[in-house]
This record gives structure tokens, C-alpha cells and sequence, in this order.
């Protein structure tokens, strides 16, 4: 079965650079969400998309933006890149149904390395 | 948020069956009970999800109690595979709702 598709897989960017991780979600999926793991700690929620609109924002710096295309593949951009943003990022998609969604399903994430 | 409470760390013996335990003791009406899984920096893996009656599917069954407040995920055959650390999450259905990822446990299936 088709899972969720995360590039690249790994990124090493240097401080004060930009980076952009793309997501491809399962298909017919709506939804959207981005996930940042650092060393050691747990998935902490970024930010979600459903229907090309965002859904629920969690602690995402301004420093990072992102969006969910008509394809419904979504992009995290991240701008002026910081040491402590070197980390795993998990993007996960899931369906909906009529106004609600249920599980959703991970990819297997980007690791980006700032140096 | 911590919404739910679970232990640290459990340990089961491979073949038998684990019982991860989570408290969610301020659940509120509306909100659902997940189970995910993470193996080492691989990509949470979804478990199973449930909102008043117990569920079971290949993987697990989680028993959900009468007032709502606790659950357990039974894993009914460990195997050193289970390895990894497991998620009680609560959450309203909502579309684009988050999973609130707390500390999870940190099983380990031992030979």
C-alpha cells in the first residue's frame, strides 16, 4: 500500500541557510500534519493543513512556514537555519470523513542537519 | 497538554502478552484514545484508536474502562519487534486536529 512520501530523507544545510522538506501524503488523503523530533525528545506538532488551509498550529517557529498545494502535497520552508533546528521532521497525512479525521499515518521523515 | 499519563519504562518477556497501562483521567467526552508506536527515529507507527467500546484489530486490542478515565493496549504475543516506545494519546476527531505526542512508555521485549 502506498505510504506517506518525505524528501529528501536526509538534508545538511549550514546555519542561516534555507531549507524546504516536501510531503506527499497517502492518496485521497486531505490532511496534513508536520511533526519536528529533536535528539532524544518526542514528536512535537508543527503545524496541519486540510484542504489546502491551516487546520491547527502548534509551536512553530516564524522563522518556518508552510503550505499545502492542490495536489495535496504539502512543503515546510525554513528560513535563517539555527544549530538547534537540527532534527527529525515527520510529515503524516490522513483522510477525512465528513468533518472528522482519525488516524493518521507517518512517513519516514526527513533528518536535517545544520552545521 | 499532558492529557495522559503512562509509565516510563516496562519490560516483557518475548511471547507473552504486554499491557501497557495510560490514565487519562480528564478525557473529556468527545475525545478518542490513540495508541502509536515509534521504533527507533522511524516515523510514529498508528496502532489502534478507540472511543468508548474496546477495539481489536491485528496488531493490539486496547480495553477502554467503563468511566473513560484509563486504557490498556494489550499486545497479545511480544515479540523482540515490539521493542519501541508507545503513545497514549487523547484527542477530538476533529480534521487537522493534532496528535499530542507525550513521553509515552519505552517497552522492551526481552529473549
Amino acid at each position: 500500500a502506498a505510504g506517506v512520501i518525505q524528501s529528501p530523507r536526509h538534508l545538511i544545510k549550514e546555519k542561516r541557510e534555507t531549507a524546504t522538506l516536501k510531503c506527499y501524503p497517502i492518496p485521497r488523503h486531505d490532511t496534513v500534519y508536520w511533526y519536528q523530533q529533536g535528539p532524544g525528545q518526542d514528536p512535537q506538532f508543527l503545524i496541519s493543513f486540510y484542504e489546502k488551509m491551516q487546520s491547527d498550529k502548534g509551536s512553530i517557529p516564524d522563522r518556518f512556514s508552510a503550505q499545502q498545494f492542490s495536489d495535496y502535497h504539502s512543503e515546510l520552508n525554513m528560513s535563517s537555519l539555527e544549530l538547534g533546528d537540527s532534527a527529525l521532521y515527520f510529515c503524516a497525512s490522513s483522510p477525512t470523513t465528513g468533518v472528522r479525521n482519525t488516524e493518521a499515518f507517518f512517513g519516514q521523515g526527513t533528518r536535517l542537519t545544520v552545521v | 497538554d499532558a492529557k495522559t499519563t503512562q509509565p516510563p519504562s516496562m519490560d516483557c518477556a518475548e511471547g507473552r502478552a504486554a499491557n501497557l497501562p495510560c490514565n487519562h483521567s480528564t478525557i473529556s467526552g468527545n475525545e478518542y484514545v490513540y495508541w502509536y508506536r515509534q521504533i527507533h527515529s522511524q516515523g510514529p507507527q498508528y496502532i489502534i484508536h478507540g472511543l468508548k467500546n474496546n477495539e481489536t484489530n491485528e496488531m493490539a486490542s486496547l480495553i477502554i474502562t467503563e468511566d473513560r478515565k484509563s486504557s490498556t493496549l494489550i499486545l497479545p504475543h511480544a515479540t523482540l519487534r515490539d521493542t519501541a516506545v508507545y503513545y497514549c494519546i487523547v484527542r477530538v476527531s476533529n480534521t487537522g486536529n493534532q496528535f499530542y505526542f507525550g513521553t509515552g512508555t519505552s517497552l522492551t521485549v526481552i529473549p
